[in-house]
């Protein structure tokens, strides 16, 4: 159990289905972060969120819509999204985003297949 | 920017015998982190290195933070099967405070 918990563990759906990605963690830490891991493919940053402000938007397809209602939720919204988007998606959060701070915790993933 | 080599990229290894992999970078980082990754699951912090020669364990797994700041190292000692998956080492870049993570070392055990 890292503190950080994403549901749901495995979706599937259409290319024309709005869902979202859930994530909540429980550490008391103030930046929370979402990625994109693709198969035999490194970590890929996709938001950085800071106090629930966007940091970072990794030039991601709008697509893909973050949302931080509060410093221990983290949401991802999907809508019309495309095959290659199938992915495990994973989300961290640390203390701050700074230097000393990133050390990050993940979740276990969200295994999105893209039908 | 930053740059993490990891070596070996593979190991396949009986159970009982050592393991060593190594980090390398061409800057410094001034915090070294080692995570594993199961199939399927998301990374999972080992151990978190914060001082040049710092010598760090997390029970059978011993990090060390390299004196030149440009290295690291994990050894696991008496593998078991459950040791299996990708050991990927991290630094934070302090120019632009992303966490960068290495290619990652792919642990194979076999009974």
């Amino acid at each position: 159990e890292t503190g950080v918990t994403q549901t749901p563990r495995h979706l599937v759906m259409g290319m024309t289905n709005k869902k979202s990605l859930k994530c909540e963690q429980h550490l008391g830490h103030n930046a929370m972060y979402w990625y994109k891991q693709s198969a035999k493919k490194p970590l890929e940053l996709m938001f950085v969120y800071s106090l629930e402000e966007r940091v970072e938007n990794n030039s991601v397809p709008s697509r893909f819509s973050p949302e931080c209602p509060n410093s221990s939720h983290l949401f991802l919204h999907l809508h019309t999204l495309q095959p290659e988007d199938s992915a495990l998606y994973l989300c961290a959060s640390s203390q701050g985003f700074r230097g000393g701070k990133n050390i990050q915790y993940f979740g276990a993933g969200t295994r999105l297949s893209v039908l | 920017g930053q740059q993490l080599n990891q070596s070996p990229q593979s190991m396949f290894i009986q159970e009982g015998e050592d393991v060593s992999m190594n980090c390398t970078s061409s800057s410094i980082f001034n915090t070294w982190l080692w995570y594993k990754q199961d199939p399927g699951e998301g990374p999972v912090l080992l151990i978190a290195l914060y001082k040049a020669g710092e010598l760090t364990s997390n029970g059978r797994l011993t990090a060390q933070f390299g004196i030149t700041r440009k290295d690291s190292f994990l050894n696991i000692s008496a593998s078991i099967p459950s040791d299996v998956g990708i050991y990927f080492c991290a630094g934070p870049d302090d120019n632009t405070d992303k966490l960068i993570f290495g290619t990652g070392t792919r642990l194979q055990v076999f009974p």
